[in-house]
């Protein structure tokens, strides 16, 4: 079956403009989770989107906001960005039952602001 | 919050060569997964090993839980097992965990033919 489906993969964009990333779960899943990966921090959980709710967020500004739609198709917006932005955003899907869930991740989509 | 350190943070290896990734928790938990990092930035399954030890091919992980650590045993190394390896480790306080996983700096591995 199909995995977890990020797009863009790339995209480029400069200081003060948004930026929306899509990620598409595999079949069956309802958990969707986003992580930022940068060279700095690592990697850092932004939030989780179970049944069009966020259940959990992480230590990031307002800037960062996501959405999940009825179908767990989940995208995350960025806006007003900062060079500090740059970054890989990687997203993740689960069964998203109670208890532990093993999270599959997507191919990411690759930040670079200008 | 729950800390995962893993070591050691570089790792240089001849192909064929045997190798041993550790990764210690702070605290416990009922999630834990490791995963390589290809080269153009997705993290792959390896294991989910919240306890015990599984094997999948020259890969074989153990989780001793009682103790907070894991360990990722990689046997006959090739140039294709070049990567970052991470531990990602999940801790549910009431539910409140979801979709969290906490990551380790990761090692990097580098195999040379």
């Amino acid at each position: 079956k199909a995995g977890v489906t990020q797009t863009p993969r790339y995209l480029i964009k400069t200081r003060g403009q948004q930026v929306t990333l899509s990620c598409s779960p595999i079949s069956g899943h309802r958990s969707v989770s986003w992580y930022q990966q940068t060279p700095g921090q690592g990697l850092q959980f932004l939030f989780e989107y179970f049944s069009e709710t966020q259940r959990n967020k992480g230590n990031f500004p307002g800037r960062f906001s996501g959405r999940q739609f009825s179908n767990s198709r989940s995208e995350m917006n960025v806006s007003t960005l900062e060079l500090g932005d740059s970054a890989l955003y990687l997203c993740a899907s689960s069964l998203g039952g109670s208890g532990a869930n093993v999270l599959t991740f997507g191919a990411g989509s690759r930040l670079t602001v200008l | 919050g729950i800390q995962v350190e893993q070591s050691p943070p570089d790792l240089i290896l001849q192909e064929g060569a045997n190798s041993t990734l550790r990764c210690n928790f702070s605290d416990s938990v009922n999630n834990l997964q490791w995963f390589h990092q290809n080269p153009w930035g997705q993290l792959i399954n390896l294991f989910y090993i919240p306890s015990g030890t599984k094997q999948n091919g020259r890969l074989s992980a153990t989780t001793v839980a009682t103790e907070r650590y894991s360990l990722l045993y990689i046997s006959s190394s090739q140039t294709t097992d070049s990567g970052v390896y991470f531990c990602a480790v999940e801790r549910n306080l009431g539910g409140t965990s979801y979709g969290k996983l906490t990551f380790g700096q990761g090692t990097i591995l580098t195999v040379h033919p």
